[in-house]
């Protein structure tokens, strides 16, 4: 069973460029989500998507962040324009259900570097 | 709120030395609690969970147990490999909750 992709892996910007990150999350996965990892931390939620709707982007920077996910299969992230403190790695994820207990399935992640 | 306090690293443990990984967590409800694992250069994978308390997770050798009141799911294996070196973050899910809370993650090197 092929993994979720995420590309691309690595990419460095300056500081008030923009930058997309693209995901394909597991096949027939209903639920995909987009966190951040910042050096140090644990990954936090940024986007929930269920099919091609929103269930939850409470943290979502919604000033300079936004995402979309097309057809309910592939989902992009962009940052526009991008700050210093936007350097993280940034995590698509996808499950079966979004419910309790469901089981969550990482891409390797996009590391972003803003300078 | 849900937070998710885990030990500090980084942890160093010779080859077959036991790990204990402490965790402990705040939620409401009744959570769901994870152990993920990162390898180097690979993306975040379950290793263990518990849905409910007194539930023992375990794979791969690790183990975790549900402490409902000491609210507490400490990572523990008897004999650490070389290839366990990797990052391990704890996790809840609360009720009614769509996503995972994260730890700050421990690193684990183990040396031959």
């Amino acid at each position: 069973e092929a993994g979720v992709a995420q590309s691309p892996r690595y990419k460095i910007i300056e500081k008030r460029q923009s930058v997309a990150f693209w995901c394909n999350p597991i096949s027939g996965h209903a639920t995909l989500y987009w966190y951040q990892q910042i050096l140090g931390q644990g990954p936090k939620l940024l986007i929930q998507f269920q099919n091609n709707g929103v269930v939850d982007d409470s943290q979502l920077p919604k000033d300079r962040f936004s995402a979309e996910r097309l057809k309910g299969v592939d989902s992009t992230l962009k940052i526009q324009p991008a700050k210093l403190e936007d350097s993280a790695v940034y995590l698509c994820a996808s499950s079966s259900t979004g419910g309790q207990g469901g089981r969550s399935f990482f891409g390797p992640g996009t590391r972003l570097t803003v300078l | 709120g849900n937070s998710v306090t885990q030990m500090e690293g980084p942890v160093t443990l010779s080859e077959e030395a036991f790990l204990t990984i402490n965790c402990t967590y705040t939620a409401t409800g009744y959570p769901s609690l994870f152990w993920y694992v990162q390898y180097p250069g690979e993306g975040l994978q379950l290793l263990l969970k518990a849905t409910k308390a007194d539930d023992k997770g375990s794979n791969k050798g690790f183990e975790a147990t549900y402490r409902k009141e000491t609210t507490s799911f400490h990572l523990e294996k008897g004999s650490v490999q070389v290839s366990d070196s990797a990052v391990y973050f704890c996790a809840l899910l609360s009720t009614g909750a769509n996503n995972l809370f994260f730890g700050t993650g421990t690193r684990l090197t183990v040396i031959p």
